[in-house]
């Protein structure tokens, strides 16, 4: 399968300090997604980075590709409690092949 | 605009049975999506479309069933359904291909218990 791993699985960090998940997929991609999903909420769209890009910003989120080792990472500066959330990275490969991964449980404690 | 709606929000079926779970967008979105979450899995593809009268299988089709006769609805039909097809289902819309930078929008979700 495709389907992408996130790592860590769960990640509890204080307000202010910067979280880091990591996603790792199995073959070649168009591009790759981060979600956020709050409990029990659909998922929101947080940025794409396609294939041929290193690095994208918006806003306090940093993410990184590096199709030579098949991974990718999301990093949120200065967390706040309204970032606690599960998040997903999804990857599309050919044309319609949309994968998500498992997902990293990310708590901010106030 | 109501974006991405889904109903109902909670459903429980006996094995066997059979229902529609309904998805509409009202942002003129060619491209829609049925996606199921469980515990652990992350989201897997359903089915999804890319225009009216165009749909095709996901990862996962089997026990499944749409149809897009408009551009603003996607039902997601389970002809019999299975204790395996307990999960929470999502739906989804876009403007246009998933290779683009377009974003890709989701419905609050279906939880679904089959008994």
């Amino acid at each position: 399968s495709q389907q992408g791993e996130e790592d860590p699985q769960a990640l509890s960090i204080q307000e202010g300090e910067n979280a880091t998940m990591n996603c790792s997929y199995k073959t070649s991609i168009n591009n790759l997604q981060w979600y956020r999903q709050n409990s029990g909420r659909g998922l929101v769209h947080l940025i794409l980075i396609r294939s041929n890009e290193r690095e994208k910003h918006s806003g306090r989120l940093r993410v990184t590709l590096d199709t030579s080792k098949k991974s990718s990472s999301l990093l949120i500066t200065a967390s706040r409690a309204a970032d606690t959330a599960s998040y997903f990275c999804a990857t599309l490969s050919g044309a319609n092949n949309l994968f998500f991964g498992t997902g990293t449980r990310l708590t901010v404690i106030p | 605009n109501a974006g991405v709606t889904q109903t109902p929000k909670f459903q429980v079926l006996k094995t066997g049975q059979s229902m529609t779970l309904q998805c509409a967008q009202d942002m003129n979105h060619e491209y829609m999506s049925w996606y199921r979450q469980d515990p652990g899995m992350g989201l897997r593809l359903i089915h999804y479309s890319v225009g009216a009268g165009i749909t095709d299988q996901g990862e996962v089709p089997n026990g499944y069933n749409v149809s897009r006769s408009t551009t603003e609805d996607f039902p997601l039909r389970l002809l019999s359904a299975a204790p395996s097809q307990t999960s929470v289902y999502f739906c989804a819309s876009s403007y246009s291909h998933w290779t683009s930078t377009d974003t890709q929008y989701f419905g609050p979700g279906t939880r679904l218990t089959v008994l």
